[in-house]
């Protein structure tokens, strides 16, 4: 199946401080990639849609200059999470999916510990 | 938007037994149904999927069957074992590929 790569996995930082993550298809291009948030025993929520060459899409409730999204290439995204504080703690998960199919492939997941 | 609504919030059940997760949604538009297995602090894996033009579809031990007038489908998964266990996510999407609302998971024991 279709392989996609999230780095960093685990990444602490200090409240106050941007941290990114990079989210790559490995083996195909990815037009559109999904950007997912997790808290402890809850559900995946999606955050983003991040288009390829264009702005992403926000979901509801989701601060758009908080949650710093790029897709420079078709093969790349990234979600910078600026001016991080202890509540942005989570699971951020990326998914693409392999055109045609609808079926979605998720990175391993960064978790993300703000202190 | 899309409301997808997961139960029972836990299930523990005999290894050998059956399980049966049931999910509702909201949209009617929405024609793709995954099923996702997910271990602690792990991506979520695809384990089945069906799409709107299927009422059942079965891979070994696992089946899932989707009644679109109810709008409701249901993950059964037969004969389970110890390492089935593991939080189960059903999610619904539409016509938008990849977007997918989650329903709110099922934590599946399998006591030996």
């Amino acid at each position: 199946g279709a392989v996609v790569s999230q780095h960093p996995s685990r990444v602490i930082c200090k409240s106050g401080t941007s941290v990114k993550i990079e989210c790559r298809s490995l083996d195909f291009q990815a037009t559109t990639m999904f950007w997912y948030r997790q808290f402890p025993k809850q559900s995946l929520m999606l955050m983003a849609t991040s288009n390829e060459g264009s702005k992403a899409t926000y979901e509801q409730g989701v601060e758009k200059d908080k949650f710093l999204i790029n897709h420079a290439s078709l093969t790349l995204s990234t979600l910078t999470v600026t001016s991080a504080h202890p509540e942005d703690s989570s699971f951020y998960i990326c998914s693409a999916n392999l055109a045609g199919t609808g079926e979605l492939f998720f990175g391993e997941g960064s978790r993300l510990t703000v202190l | 938007g899309e409301n997808v609504e997961q139960h029972p919030s836990t299930l523990s059940v005999q290894e050998g037994d059956s399980a049966v997760i049931k999910c509702t949604y909201s949209d009617s538009a929405s024609n793709y149904f995954p099923w996702y297995k997910q271990e602690l602090g792990k991506r979520p894996q695809l384990i089945i999927d069906i799409r709107s033009n299927v009422g059942e579809k079965k891979d070994q031990r696992i089946a899932v069957t989707l009644n679109k007038t109810a709008k409701h489908f249901s993950l059964h998964i037969t004969e389970t074992q110890p390492e089935d266990s593991a939080v189960y996510f059903c999610a619904a999407s539409g016509t938008s590929y990849g977007k997918l609302t989650f329903g709110q998971g099922t934590i599946l024991t399998v006591h030996p």
